[in-house]
């Protein structure tokens, strides 16, 4: 199994909702990744876990608030979001645990929607 | 900080026309040159590390070069399904992931 899923697909949402956003990898990989994508635009990092740790914060507004329930799942819950935090989600994870690694598997991504 | 810098930003190639993608970078103590594939709508796609200058990678159509300042991404002979925008990033030694903004290429028929 070589995949990084995620779910939902699509989501859309209003400014007051509460919703997740869902990650899950079975390939043994020891850090996983949030990052954000704005159409055109590279992905921007968010979060990263090593080892079920957050060892980067990169200064995301406490109204993403990520979670690693164990090494093979990782959440990002979302609330109150504004119109500008809709883009593409990815999760991604990677063998090696080092924050700084560039070898990373990606999902096909949250598309997500704030009204 | 680190930079890189990827040209052009969209290429558009007939069936079967070689072309090369370039990737600047200013790196401190490069530790990986990564290229990625990304289809629109999905995650990127690992395609390649290279490690060092002269080091070189090959996948179907795709070789990847690096020398000490840029890397290149080179198609031979592509076909349509090689559409999409590929990716150039970078690690240092003490520094995260930074990626390029992309090349978006489409091959005709």
């Amino acid at each position: 199994d070589t995949e990084v899923t995620q779910t939902p697909k699509h989501l859309v949402m209003g400014m007051t909702n509460k919703k997740s956003l869902k990650c899950e990898q079975h390939m043994g990989h020891r850090a996983m990744y949030w990052y954000k994508q704005k159409a055109k635009k590279p992905p921007e990092l968010m979060f990263v876990y090593s080892y079920e740790k957050l060892s980067i914060n990169e200064s995301v507004p406490s109204r993403f608030s990520p979670e690693c329930p164990n090494s093979s799942l990782l959440n990002l819950h979302l609330h109150a979001l504004q119109p500008e935090d809709s883009a593409l989600y990815l999760c991604a994870s990677s063998l090696s645990p080092d924050w700084n690694t560039g070898e990373l598997f990606f999902g096909e991504g949250s598309r997500l929607t704030v009204l | 900080e680190d930079q890189v810098t990827q040209s052009p930003e969209a290429l558009r190639l007939q069936e079967g026309e070689s072309s090369s993608l370039n990737c600047s970078y200013t790196v401190s103590g490069l530790r990986g040159l990564f290229w990625y594939r990304q289809d629109p709508g999905k995650g990127p796609e690992f395609l390649f590390t290279l490690y060092s200058a002269g080091e070189e990678k090959e996948k179907e159509r795709l070789k990847a070069t690096l020398t000490k300042k840029e890397s290149f991404l080179h198609i031979t002979a592509p076909k349509p399904e090689d559409s999409a925008t590929y990716l150039c990033a970078a690690t240092g030694t003490a520094s995260k992931l930074t990626f390029g903004t992309g090349t978006r290429l489409q091959v005709t028929l």
